[in-house]
């Protein structure tokens, strides 16, 4: 079963706009987590933010979590063309940290 | 630095046929270990996970099996492949904690025919 699941589904923005997506889960979480998956590649760990944090920043990424409703975001703000790729919201199920159950993801697509 | 290698890329197999994808890590000891699968346009599936040699958490029922017989080494096998086999086959690794990311390999394409 997905513990995360992401909105949009897909977002197609211009170069130098921000894009926004969303994640919600299911059960209660000491982190969530955000990957980067590049089309046919593995994918690549961006960002961890804990239960006890509301807001994070790295680089051009802002990652928000909001625990009473069971939601996350990540903002990438004036993004690039090679900005595109899928993203992926993961979790820990409760009592289940040897594992991260991923969301579907958000395809992003950036125009030059 | 720690690096994980998953091979093959690519494979083509026809239905009926065994199936065996290999991951090694380098350069960290006792990592956990994991087999995703994800589908076209997907998010990833969890297949199996390892804590240790010889310990294999399967998450799903299915035609697959995994195994570790050296601490950095994991193994997806099949005797008998499906179509509903086909897939990207991702193997990674992680320090075992809950705050630990996984490192993704890059994965393996498998068409079953």
């Amino acid at each position: 079963s997905q513990q995360g699941e992401e909105d949009p589904q897909a977002l197609s923005i211009q170069e130098g706009e921000n894009a926004t997506m969303n994640c919600s889960y299911k059960t209660s979480i000491n982190n969530l987590q955000w990957y980067r998956q590049n089309s046919g590649r593995g994918l690549v760990h961006l960002i961890l933010i804990r239960s006890n944090e509301r807001e994070k920043h790295s680089g051009r990424l802002r990652v928000t979590l909001d625990t009473s409703k069971k939601s996350s975001s990540l903002l990438i703000t004036a993004s690039r063309a090679a900005d595109t790729a899928s993203y992926f919201c993961a979790t820990h199920p409760s009592g289940g940290y040897n594992k991260l159950i991923f969301g579907a993801g958000t395809r992003l697509a950036v125009h030059p | 630095s720690q690096t994980i290698h998953q091979w093959p890329a690519t494979l083509v197999q026809p239905v009926g046929s065994p199936l065996s994808l290999e991951c090694t890590v380098e350069g960290t000891s006792n990592p956990n270990l994991y087999w995703y699968r994800q589908a076209a346009g997907r998010g990833l599936q969890l297949l199996f996970y390892s804590v240790g040699i010889g310990q294999i958490s399967s998450e799903v029922p299915q035609n697959l099996s995994a195994s570790r017989p050296q601490d950095r080494q994991f193994i997806l096998s099949s005797k008998k492949l499906l179509l509903s086999d086909s897939g990207f086959y991702l193997c990674a690794w992680s320090r075992g904690r809950d705050d630990s990311p996984l490192h993704f390999g890059n994965g393996t394409r498998l068409t079953v025919t």
